[in-house]
């Protein structure tokens, strides 16, 4: 069966310093991978998606970005965070058509930026 | 622009009651509908999908939903209210008017009474 895995799961980092959050899928090949961000009281907000590797869609500009350097891996880092970055970080994924098929969520990432 | 809106932010029902949760969206277009739950500082799971097939989408935990064209709604509905079905519940729509995205409400949070 397919597992999603992130880390760190908690997160207390300073305003300026930069930022790593990892995402990896087990027991699929080739899916599709998100990164959400979910500020408290509000839905989840599309950030990147990837259809493979070093194939990055950006949704919404800001300061961060994604990597994916293995087909199973993806990556969202900032080179130095602002207060507005705090927040709920969901890794997900998919196979198949983007648009239509299922996303399944990681447990998440809790980011607070002092 | 595209929408999806859920109709209350917080819902609280007695325990062996009705639970209902309203979901609307704009789509002129055929839409894939999810549900998802999310229970505090977790991932999102999967409830249930609408792809077109039956109107009515029997999903896990007890929980199904109703596919409404000419009202544009998606309302997840539960016969009897469980304590452990506390949680925040997410519509999503996607369609080629979304972008070929998954779009989310802003939530609602169920909470049981006993």
């Amino acid at each position: 069966s397919q597992t999603i895995h992130q880390w760190p799961a908690t997160l207390v980092q300073p305003v300026g310093s930069p930022l790593s959050l990892e995402c990896t899928v087990e027991g699929t090949s080739n899916p599709n991978l998100y990164w959400y961000r979910q500020a408290a009281g509000r839905g989840l907000q599309l950030l990147f998606y990837s259809v493979g590797i070093g194939q990055i869609s950006s949704e919404v500009p800001q300061n961060l970005s994604a990597s994916r350097p293995q087909d199973r891996q993806f990556i969202l880092s900032s080179k130095k965070l602002l207060l507005s970055d705090s927040g709920f970080y969901l890794c997900a994924w998919s196979v198949g058509r983007v648009s239509t098929d299922t996303q399944y969520f990681g447990p998440g990432t809790r980011l607070t930026v002092l | 622009a595209q929408s999806v809106t859920q109709l209350g932010s917080h819902v609280s029902v007695s325990e062996g009651a009705l639970v209902l949760l309203r979901c609307n969206y704009s789509s002129s277009v055929p839409p894939y509908l999810f549900w998802y739950v999310q229970y505090p500082n977790q991932g999102l799971q999967l409830l249930l999908k609408y792809t077109s097939a039956a109107t009515l989408v029997k999903g896990i935990n007890g929980f199904e939903a109703e596919f409404k064209k000419s009202e544009t709604s998606f309302h997840l509905t539960k016969p009897s209210a469980h304590m452990s079905d506390a949680a925040e519940y997410f519509c999503a729509v996607t369609s080629s008017e979304y972008g070929n995205k998954l779009v989310f409400g802003a939530g609602t949070i169920l909470r049981v009474k006993s």
